[in-house]
């Protein structure tokens, strides 16, 4: 079993819907939690950072880590077209070594 | 700040040539990692740094593989001899902890093609 499993997709939703992300986990050693955006040919840039249970809200992107399910979601509100893009999410023990999930390829049509 | 530096951006080179790939991190950043993000996949860790000491090494290939962090700061990882299925975008991050959070910034990568 993978340490992280993220749906591949690709998603394509229409300009300004919501967008729900996720991930699962078997390690419960994992107290960090991040969501990644990665545009084509471009290096992965930090979008989301928690490490508790619960909802995080940054702008039109809220966090949801559900430590008990092992399981973590990113929602984007009203998606757009500069929202296309590969979201990858990577979670962390207490150690510095990152795990990345395959990421999801998000397409928003204008 | 300037971010994470590195080059070449692209490489097209034939099975078992050799290649090298470098690194420059942000300044001031002790711990610079080495991905291999092979297409469809996410990052997989190939070696970690922290100053000029390896931290992990356990998914680098060592056969074939070599990094090193000369002097704490920029890097080199080389592969000898190429194989079809090195094939891969390779990343360079570096990190540093703010505000309790330990963030990884990425260069924009190296493409290697192997023909």
């Amino acid at each position: 079993q993978k340490e992280v499993e993220q749906d591949p997709g690709p998603l394509s939703v229409p300009e300004g819907a919501i967008v729900s992300l996720n991930c699962t986990y078997s390690n419960s050693a994992f107290q960090y939690f991040m969501w990644y955006r990665q545009y084509s040919r471009k290096g992965p840039e930090l979008l989301m950072y928690t490490y508790s249970s619960g909802n995080k809200e940054d702008g039109r992107f809220t966090a949801q880590v559900d430590k008990s399910s092992k399981y973590i979601s990113l929602f984007i509100r009203d998606s757009q077209p500069s929202d296309s893009a590969t979201y990858l999410c990577a979670m962390r023990g207490t150690g510095n070594q990152f795990y990345f999930g395959t990421g999801t390829s998000l397409t928003v049509i204008p | 700040e300037a971010g994470v530096a590195q080059s070449p951006r692209y490489k097209i080179i034939e099975k078992r040539q050799s290649v090298a790939f470098w690194c420059n991190p942000i300044s001031g950043h002790a711990t610079l990692y080495w991905y291999q993000q092979i297409l469809g996949q996410g990052p997989k860790l190939l070696i970690q740094f922290q100053n000029n000491g390896v931290v992990d090494d356990s998914q680098l290939p060592k056969d074939r593989f070599s990094a090193e962090r000369l002097k704490g700061v920029d890097s080199t990882l080389k592969i000898q001899p190429a194989k079809l299925e090195d094939s891969a975008v390779y990343l360079c991050a570096s990190s540093v902890i703010l505000a309790g959070i330990n963030e990884q910034f990425f260069g924009p990568g190296t493409r290697l093609t192997v023909l």
